[in-house]
């Protein structure tokens, strides 16, 4: 069956600008995760939804960044104000269920922000 | 707070080699653990995923152990190949929120 996908695969944008990454998750899947992975930092976490509820949003690191997920399906994370720091690659991953279940990673959005 | 560690940070062998990579974890209460292979400017793919209550799994020549007692997992790689070069991650899903936190990963070379 299909993956997790995510779109754009790339995305330049200018600083100041706002940016909307979207995750399509696998099919029945109930949990959703945004990660960031940037060079000096490694792979963080961002946000977890359980359905269309985000029971933690504690990885967010501004209040520019938000995320809603709809439909317990498709996902969209938003960076308002883009800072040059925002640059990152965006990883979506999504599991059977919240708790004890694989993770399985989409191929991530490369953001730039010049 | 939960903290994941890899060594070596880089490994270079030759092709045919049998090599352990070492993965430790400060907290011990965690769902499972899940080892990961990322290709340069790709995404995560998933390689095995052990439960807290497990101590191994094996897929193919893929060896991971799990010591949650000690926080200590280690990915053994049998008859390695130039194919397995990758960066490889561990990531552990925490019992106090549940998300992955993940070690800075170890960069496998194999030299044919």
């Amino acid at each position: 069956g299909a993956g997790v996908s995510q779109s754009p695969s790339n995305k330049v944008t200018e600083k100041g600008k706002d940016v909307e990454l979207r995750c399509d998750p696998i099919s029945g899947h109930t949990a959703l995760y945004w990660y960031r992975q940037s060079l000096g930092q490694g792979l963080e976490f961002l946000i977890y939804f359980q359905g269309n509820s985000a029971p933690d949003k504690s990885g967010l690191p501004s209040d520019r960044f938000s995320a809603e997920r709809t439909g317990g399906s498709v996902s969209t994370l938003t960076i308002q104000r883009t800072q040059q720091e925002d640059s990152a690659v965006y990883l979506c991953a999504s599991s059977l269920d919240s708790l004890d279940y694989e993770q399985y990673f989409g191929p991530g959005t490369r953001l730039t922000v010049t | 707070k939960q903290e994941v560690t890899q060594i070596p940070a880089a490994l270079s062998v030759p092709e045919g080699e049998n090599l352990v990579l070492n993965c430790s974890f400060t907290d011990s209460a965690i769902y499972n653990l899940q080892w990961f292979r990322q290709d340069p400017g790709k995404g995560l793919t998933s390689l095995l995923l052990i439960q807290s209550s497990q101590r191994e799994q094996t897929s193919g020549r893929l060896n991971a152990s799990l010591d949650k007692s000690s926080g200590r997992s280690t990915l053994y790689i049998a008859a390695s190949q130039p194919g397995d070069s990758a960066t490889y991650l561990c990531a552990v899903n925490d019992q106090g929120a549940q998300k992955l936190v993940f070690g800075q990963g170890t960069r496998l070379t194999i030299n044919p």
